[in-house]
């Protein structure tokens, strides 16, 4: 079964440090699909990124990056400069690919709490 | 804005009454999908449809329901309700539905509370 441990449970920064939340995942399908998630305070899920697992180039977004490590199973963001409106709960989410019956679903992790101080 | 659009957005009701909620997905998507976000459990993957068939079921309970509908749309059904199904219902939606690893994009909730 697919597994997503995101061990940092809230981390507080204060504004214009960078931060790294860390995403831990366990799946048996050699194809599968990796996402991040931010829920705002007002409780709406934002789709990041979503990254293949065939493709192991790490991705940089504006203030965003992402490191993407199939040997150790993690797929780490990394916000530079944080900001106040960066607080909020960040998802890491999994999503095997089946063959044949066409479905998939996502499974998260527990989410990590992120406070910028001003 | 994602797309996705859930109706209503909050609602209150007492135990033992029954709940709607609705769902239009992104225009074009054929998925949906529905999702339960609680305290205790977290999100929890409850349901999907793809262009009008069920295609994959997670821990929904048996008083709850869901269809999609000709026009795509979609609605969970929430019946018997319980205290402990006080929670966060996402719908979200994508393009198709396999293997294709397609973003999945949320609507913005519907905060149902049981009193």
């Amino acid at each position: 079964a697919q597994k997503v441990t995101q061990a940092q449970t809230e981390i507080s920064v204060v504004e214009k440090e960078d931060v790294t939340l860390d995403c831990v995942y366990e799946t048996r399908d050699t194809t599968y699909y990796l996402f991040w998630y931010k829920q705002p305070p007002s409780g709406e899920l934002v789709f990041l990124i979503r990254r293949n697992s065939f493709d192991e180039q790490n991705e940089i977004s504006g203030r965003y990056s992402w490191n993407f490590q199939k040997s150790t199973s993690s797929f780490n963001f990394t916000i530079t400069a944080s900001q106040v409106v960066d607080s909020a709960v960040y998802f890491c989410a999994l999503s095997e690919a089946y063959s044949g019956a066409g479905s998939y679903q996502l499974t998260f992790g527990k989410g990590t709490k992120l406070s910028v101080i001003p | 804005d994602s797309g996705v659009t859930q109706t209503p957005k909050h609602l209150i009701t007492a135990t033992g009454q029954r709940v709607t909620l609705r769902c239009s997905p992104r225009s074009g998507d054929l998925s949906v999908y529905w999702y339960q976000q609680s305290l205790d459990q977290g999100l929890q993957f409850l349901i999907q449809y793809y262009n009008g068939e069920e295609r994959a079921k997670g821990n929904i309970l048996e008083r709850f329901s869901a269809q999609q509908f000709p026009d795509l749309h979609s609605e969970l059904n929430l019946s018997s309700l319980e205290l402990g199904d006080s929670a966060l219902y996402f719908c979200a939606s994508s393009l198709g539905t396999g293997g294709s690893g397609n973003t999945i994009y949320f609507g913005e909730g519907s905060w149902l509370t049981v009193v």
